[in-house]
C-alpha cells in the first residue's frame, strides 16, 4: 500500500529554522498535508499544498513540493519554543477521501 | 465553535470489558474517520464512514465496530478488550469535496490493563 515517512526527531534553538522532511509513494497524490499535534490534543491543520505547486508561504511556514522525488518538507522560520510538537506530513489520493499519515517528526526547540 | 468533540478522554478498562467511544461532529460532514495513534508509528485507520448508514473497515478494523445512524455521530465499540487495544483514538471528519482536509477531535487515552 502507500506509504508515508518521515524521521522522528528534530531538535532546533530558538529563532533558528526547522525544516522536516517527508516523503511519500502515491504517485496519483493530489493534496499533501502538514498537521501539528501538541501534546495531549489532536491534530490540527497547519497547512495544505495541491500536488501542482512547487511551494506555498504562510507567514513563517514554506511548504516546498518535489513532485518528481516525491519529497515535501516544512520549513519553520524564527522557531519559538511554543512550535515544540510533533508534526505529521499526510498525502491524499487522487479521487479519494482516505488521507496516509506518516509517524510524525517530533520537534524540540530549545531555548 | 465545538467542531469534533470525542468523549470520554481517557479510560482505563479490565482485559474482556466492553466500551464505546463517543464522536460527534457539528459541521455537518459526511465522512467521518477512527484512527488509532500508537507511540512511535502513524495513525491508523480503524473504519470510516461516507454518510449515514455507510460503513467501511479501514487498515486496523478487528476487535472494533462502528455505526453511523446520524450525520452527527460515530461512535466506536470495542467488544473484548484486549492489552493490544491500549493507544489513543482519534476521530475525524471531512466535507464530501476530495481537497478538503480532516478535522480532528482531541483523542480518547485507553489503556487496557
Amino acid at each position: 500500500g502507500e506509504d508515508v515517512e518521515q524521521s522522528l526527531f528534530l531538535s532546533v534553538r530558538e529563532g533558528d529554522s526547522s525544516v522536516i522532511n517527508c516523503t511519500y509513494t502515491d504517485s496519483s497524490s493530489t493534496y499533501l498535508y502538514w498537521y501539528k499535534q501538541e501534546p495531549g490534543a489532536g491534530l490540527q491543520l497547519l497547512t495544505y499544498i495541491f500536488s501542482n505547486m512547487d511551494m506555498k508561504q504562510d507567514q513563517r511556514l514554506t511548504v516546498l513540493l518535489n513532485k518528481k522525488d516525491k519529497h515535501l518538507s516544512l520549513r519553520i522560520a524564527d522557531t519559538q519554543t511554543g512550535d515544540s510538537a510533533i508534526y505529521f506530513c499526510a498525502e491524499k489520493g487522487a479521487g479519494g477521501f482516505k488521507t496516509i499519515f506518516g509517524a510524525g517528526t517530533r520537534l524540540f526547540v530549545k531555548a | 465553535n465545538a467542531g469534533v468533540t470525542q468523549t470520554p478522554k481517557f479510560r482505563i478498562l479490565k482485559i474482556g470489558q466492553s466500551m464505546t467511544l463517543q464522536c460527534t461532529q457539528d459541521m455537518n460532514h459526511n465522512y467521518m474517520y477512527w484512527y488509532r495513534q500508537d507511540p512511535g508509528m502513524g495513525l491508523k485507520l480503524i473504519y470510516y464512514s461516507v454518510g449515514a448508514g455507510i460503513t467501511d473497515k479501514g487498515e486496523v478494523p478487528n476487535g472494533y465496530n462502528v455505526s453511523r445512524s446520524t450525520t452527527e455521530d460515530f461512535p466506536l465499540r470495542l467488544e473484548l478488550a484486549a492489552p493490544s487495544q491500549t493507544s489513543v483514538y482519534f476521530c475525524a471528519s471531512s466535507q464530501t469535496d476530495s481537497n478538503q482536509p480532516q478535522h480532528f477531535g482531541d483523542g480518547t487515552r485507553l489503556s487496557i490493563l
